[in-house]
């Protein structure tokens, strides 16, 4: 049983270039949040998807928005990239009853 | 304030030592408590899990929550080298429909051999 994966798992821009990140979840899992992790800093809550719908969001300005498939994988994409922007983008999933969830090994971004 | 705050690392011990990490927190909703280890330039993986207060043991790891205190543990026995890693603890509110997982800064370990 595969566990959640993303792609691709590193990725170079330019400020303001347009980028999608994608993540596949846990067989069974159909509820996905994406997190940015700056270097140093543990990771923040960006949203929350389920049913194709995004359900809750955390800090994050509307350059960032995201959809869900209806095999339940999703998309991240961040607009007019800033240097701010440089992280580890993870993909975590859960099934909707279950507590836990469950990371992917993340996409490292790097804005220049 | 934060809402979660981890002591500042980077922490270094010998093999077999006992590992005591820490967190404290001010949102008096949180319920659910977890630990993750995050290998370098991985994902973090869950470690424990633990539901309000008291203790779980699980192995050489065992999760501490004193939800008066406002305040969680993670203490590794007998620790190994392969335990060297980035130790994130998060939490979140008992809402079914809320993800969002608060994290601390994480604090990274070094066991030497």
């Amino acid at each position: 049983d595969a566990g959640v994966t993303q792609s691709p798992t590193h990725l170079i821009k330019t400020r303001g270039q347009q980028v999608t990140l994608r993540c596949s979840p846990k067989s069974g899992h159909d509820t996905v949040s994406w997190y940015q992790q700056a270097l140093g800093q543990g990771p923040q809550f960006i949203f929350q998807y389920y049913e194709e719908e995004e359900r809750q969001r955390g800090n994050f300005p509307d350059r960032f928005s995201g959809h869900q498939f209806p095999n339940y994988s999703s998309e991240l994409n961040v607009n007019a990239l800033l240097l701010g922007d440089s992280a580890l983008y993870l993909c975590a999933s859960r099934p909707r009853a279950i507590e836990t969830q469950y990371f992917g090994p993340g996409t490292r971004l790097l804005v220049l | 304030q934060k809402e979660v705050e981890q002591d500042p690392g980077p922490l270094s011990v010998p093999e077999g030592a006992i590992v005591s990490l820490n967190c404290t927190y001010s949102n008096s909703a949180f319920q659910y408590f977890m630990w993750y280890r995050q290998y370098s330039r991985k994902g973090p993986e869950l470690l424990m899990y633990t539901y309000s207060s008291g203790n779980k043991e699980d192995g050489r790891f065992t999760a501490q929550v004193d939800k008066s205190s406002k305040y969680i543990s993670l203490f590794i026995r007998d620790s190994q080298p392969s335990d060297s890693a980035t130790y994130l603890c998060a939490m979140r509110d008992p809402d079914g429909a809320n993800s969002k997982l608060t994290f601390g800064k994480g604090i990274t370990l070094s066991v030497r051999p």
